[in-house]
């Protein structure tokens, strides 16, 4: 079983429609959790950390459910250049890696 | 200021030959990580430096596989007697705090 798993999708959503991503983690050690964003055959950039209180970054949602293990990115009201791969990441404080889940790829039509 | 660098950006090999990936990564960045990402697939962790040692290689796939850092900063990664399964995009990434890495453009290696 992989360490971070996630659906890979592809998601295929009108502009304008609120789409969720989840992801399950198998250690419970894991400290951190992110979501990085890769445009295609480009390099992935951090989009967001994700906190157990839930936070906001303007239409993204992320949430931690630590009792369940999962993590979740909503985006509400996309955009086309929403297109792209979701990369859900655990971070282990021991030995300071990032596990990176398969990646969601989501695709916003007009 | 300039992000993280790796060359070339490009490289086509015959099986069995060595080939040397280079890593420039972000200045004043202490840790630096490499990665491997296979079409389609997600990263696959290979080896962490943290200053110019490496406390973590548990993800090099096999013997061929080394890398080094020297100066705190350039890292290498040698693959030696290449095999095909070897073909990916390697990722190099760079950080100052524990989690926010920073990527370089990446090596597509293909062995043919």
């Amino acid at each position: 079983r992989k360490e971070v798993e996630q659906d890979p999708g592809p998601f295929n959503v009108p502009e304008g429609a609120t789409v969720a991503f989840n992801c399950t983690y198998s250690n419970s050690a894991s400290q951190s959790f992110f979501w990085y964003r890769q445009d295609c055959r480009k390099e992935p950039k951090l989009l967001m950390s994700v906190y157990s209180s839930g936070n906001e970054d303007g239409r993204f949602t992320a949430q931690l459910n630590r009792a369940s293990q999962y993590i979740s990115l909503l985006i509400r009201d996309s955009k086309l250049s929403d297109s792209a791969t979701y990369l859900c990441v655990a971070f282990y404080n021991q030995g300071g890696k990032l596990i990176f889940g398969q990646g969601t790829e989501l695709s916003v039509k007009p | 200021g300039a992000g993280v660098s790796q060359s070339p950006s490009n490289k086509v090999t015959e099986k069995g030959k060595d080939v040397e990936l280079r890593c420039d990564p972000i200045s004043g960045h202490t840790a630096l990580y490499w990665y491997r990402q296979s079409l389609g697939q997600g990263l696959e962790f290979l080896i962490y430096f943290q200053g110019n040692s490496a406390p973590d290689k548990s993800g090099l796939p096999s013997d061929r596989f080394s890398a080094e850092r020297t100066g705190g900063s350039v890292s290498t990664l040698t693959i030696q007697r290449t095999q095909q399964e070897d073909s990916a995009v390697y990722l190099c990434a760079s950080s100052s705090s524990s989690y926010e890495q920073y990527f370089g453009p990446g090596t597509r290696l293909t062995v043919t």
